[in-house]
């Protein structure tokens, strides 16, 4: 089946500190990845997206670079904010159920001022 | 605004009530989906239709009910809430397959309590 791991949290960082978040998967057939996140009270949203392999999704400064090779997805950013804290999700979809999403657990993200 | 909208945002349930978790999409996406959040699980899928009158079940579908009689709304029903099924509940819509790589649109969510 598929199956989404990433590395557990709780996360706390220093604000301007480096940010890494790995995600590693498990599909059938060419999957998409995705990473979304959750602000505190809110649903989630799309945060960045990669359809194929070594593409790399890039949106407010975050990266993931999809690595077939190694079935990773990790995000980074280089320099966080205070406002970037938040739940961070993984997930992808098989082309063949793209309307079916699998989520990784989660991963707490705190930035501290 | 477009977008995902669910109500209610907060419901408190007796062990055994029923109740509809409403959701309703105004972007004509053709997906739509129902998750649950729990703590250190991520979100799990419980029902999802891939068009007006099409519905099929998830991970989670126990004690769940759902139908599509229109592209716009999805509506999730607790038959008999129990305490396993207080959770935050979220609403999802995305185009086609041809699009769905621009990702899903969620709603804000509904948390609830089954006391």
């Amino acid at each position: 089946g598929n199956s989404v791991t990433q590395m557990e949290g709780p996360v706390t960082l220093s604000e301007e500190a480096f940010l890494t978040i790995n995600c590693t998967y498990t599909a059938t057939g060419y999957p998409s990845l995705f990473w979304y996140v959750q602000y505190p009270g809110e649903g989630l949203q799309l945060l960045l997206k990669a359809t194929k392999a070594d593409d790399k999704g890039s949106n407010k400064g975050f990266e993931a670079t999809y690595r077939k090779e190694t079935t990773s997805f990790h995000l980074e950013k280089g320099s966080v904010q205070v406002s970037d804290s938040a739940v961070y999700f993984c997930a992808l979809s098989v082309s063949s159920n793209d309307y079916k999403l699998s989520f990784g657990a989660g991963t707490t993200v705190t930035v501290r001022a | 605004n477009a977008g995902v909208t669910q109500t209610p945002k907060f419901q408190v349930l007796k062990t055994g009530q029923s109740m509809t978790l409403q959701c309703a999409q105004d972007m004509n996406h053709e997906y739509m989906s129902w998750y649950r959040q729990d703590p250190g699980m991520g979100l799990r899928l419980i029902h999802y239709s891939v068009g007006a009158g099409i519905t099929d079940q998830g991970e989670v579908p126990n004690g769940y009910n759902v139908s599509r009689s229109t592209t716009e709304d999805f509506p999730l029903r607790l038959l008999s809430a129990a305490p396993s099924q207080t959770s935050v509940y979220f609403c999802a819509s995305s185009y086609s397959n041809s699009k769905s790589k621009a990702g899903y649109t969620f709603g804000s969510g509904t948390r609830l309590t089954v006391v």
